[in-house]
């Protein structure tokens, strides 16, 4: 079955530690973003990219980083620099990146802090 | 800026009744329209999205809404819930100048189906 795959579902972080969260898609998709959900605040955008080796910041970027090596990969590094990272990060990826497509989530990454 | 309002955080409602949730937007240029819901502890998914055409649109699980430029609005409806449709709603905006598939959210509406 084709779809987007985030692991771990857990994560723990150690104060000025650095943690990386997983995002893997078989959808053939070129498009892949990151997001932030806190409760009662929607979702919010961190980082996205269109194509491989091109990613843009989006509204909450600081002390987050990414990387887009592979077109089926899109990892985000929460870094020691993120001072309120408790949150639910969910991956989306779409076919191309354009306005009126559809974005597939997929199941998420809950990430707490010791 | 383009931005997205749900007008209520949580609607409580029982089996068989129907159900409205609304969602108000704002935004200086033409806009694609979304509603996906999030059952507790996953991702998203899409319920339906208006691009263009046809003011009413029907989508998974026997939701409609329905596109009302005048008023800015894409109220979400459902005439007979069940408990299984209990899990957050949330409207989203795109179109924003720029290009890019920027989705603007709303901040959702917990819908809670009793018994």
């Amino acid at each position: 079955d084709g779809g987007i795959t985030q692991s771990p579902k857990y994560l723990f972080r150690k104060e000025g530690q650095n943690v990386t969260l997983s995002c893997e898609q078989n959808l053939n998709h070129d498009a892949m973003y990151w997001y932030r959900q806190d409760p009662g605040q929607g979702l919010r955008l961190i980082y996205y990219s269109q194509i491989v080796n091109d990613f843009q910041k989006g509204d909450i970027a600081e002390g987050y980083s990414v990387s887009r090596e592979k077109k089926e990969s899109f990892p985000l590094t929460v870094t020691s620099a993120q001072k309120n990272p408790t949150a639910f990060y969910l991956c989306a990826s779409s076919p191309s990146g354009a306005t009126s497509e559809t974005q597939y989530f997929g199941p998420g990454t809950r990430l707490l802090v010791l | 800026a383009q931005s997205v309002t749900q007008l209520d955080s949580q609607v409580p409602v029982f089996e068989e009744a129907p159900v409205e949730l609304r969602c108000n937007y704002s935004s200086s240029v033409s806009v694609y329209l979304f509603w996906y819901v999030q059952y507790p502890n996953q991702g998203l998914q899409l319920l339906l999205k208006y691009l263009s055409g046809s003011t009413l649109v029907k989508g998974i699980n026997g939701f409609e809404a329905e596109f009302n430029k005048s008023q800015t609005s894409f109220h979400l409806r459902k005439p007979s819930v069940h408990i299984s449709d209990t899990a957050e709603y949330f409207c989203a905006v795109s179109g924003a100048p720029g290009g890019y598939n920027k989705l603007i959210f709303g901040a959702g509406t917990r819908l809670a189906v009793h018994p």
